[in-house]
């Protein structure tokens, strides 16, 4: 069965980067895009960015462009997530997601989700 | 960006009753690049439509999505005692954006 885990609540402080990592199994990691969608308290979700395992192409949203890295290990079927220059704004639940739709690079549609990892920035 | 608003804010109904959610957009997109989304306190968004219509793997044929253009539906034909959560659209094309969310509780 496909599961997505991630890694543990992390407490940073202003201008501190975190590093979140996914993961998967019980499908074929290679074959699907994983997207982070983040949700800060009381807030709508907010997508931050995807990547295609397949080839590694990545897609971020504009507002987190240059102090966001979404990257792979394909191998350890792992995704990770690397948000920099930390503000308490970004004070949130960071997600991990699957695509739905295996072969897709772009569509961040997805039907299974990481249980989420708090993230709380605080000096 | 498209911008997308959903209504009602909130939605009190009672178990049994249909539910009724809305999702505008604030141009037009197309009906493959819109879905729905459940959320429960304390837990993962559970995907329910996408590709405006299409119901995802597992979720009870209650839920059903319709709209094209710049309105959509999510509709529930009878509620069960644990559909009570807060409901979300996404668009996803050159951006990827949410409603702010519809919360259906109970009445």
């Amino acid at each position: 069965q496909v599961q997505i885990v991630q890694s543990g609540a992390e407490v940073k402080k202003p201008g501190a980067s975190v590093k979140i990592s996914c993961k998967a199994s019980g499908y074929s990691f290679s074959n699907f895009a994983i997207h982070w969608v983040r949700q800060a308290p009381g807030q709508r979700l907010e997508w931050m960015g995807g990547i295609y395992v397949g080839n590694g192409n990545t897609r971020y949203s504009e507002k987190f462009q240059g102090r966001l890295i979404i990257n792979r290990d394909t191998p350890a079927t792992t995704a990770y997530m690397d948000l920099s220059s930390l503000t308490s704004e970004d004070t949130a639940v960071y997600f991990c997601a699957r695509a739905v739709r295996a072969f897709d690079e772009t569509n961040p549609a997805s039907d299974y989700w990481g249980q989420g990892t708090l993230l709380t920035v605080s000096s | 960006e498209i911008v997308l608003t959903q209504s009602p804010g909130t939605l009190s109904l009672s178990p049994g009753d249909r539910a009724t959610l809305s999702c505008r957009a604030s141009q037009s997109v197309a009906s493959t690049s819109l879905a729905w989304y459940q959320q429960k306190p304390g837990q993962a968004p559970r995907l329910l439509i996408y590709g405006a219509s299409t119901r995802a793997t597992g979720i009870p044929d209650r839920f059903s999505g319709s709209g094209s253009g710049t309105d959509f539906i999510l509709t529930i034909s009878k509620l069960e005692p644990e559909d009570f959560a807060v409901y979300y659209c996404q668009h996803y094309g050159s951006s990827v954006v949410f409603g702010q969310g519809t919360k259906l509780e109970i009445k």
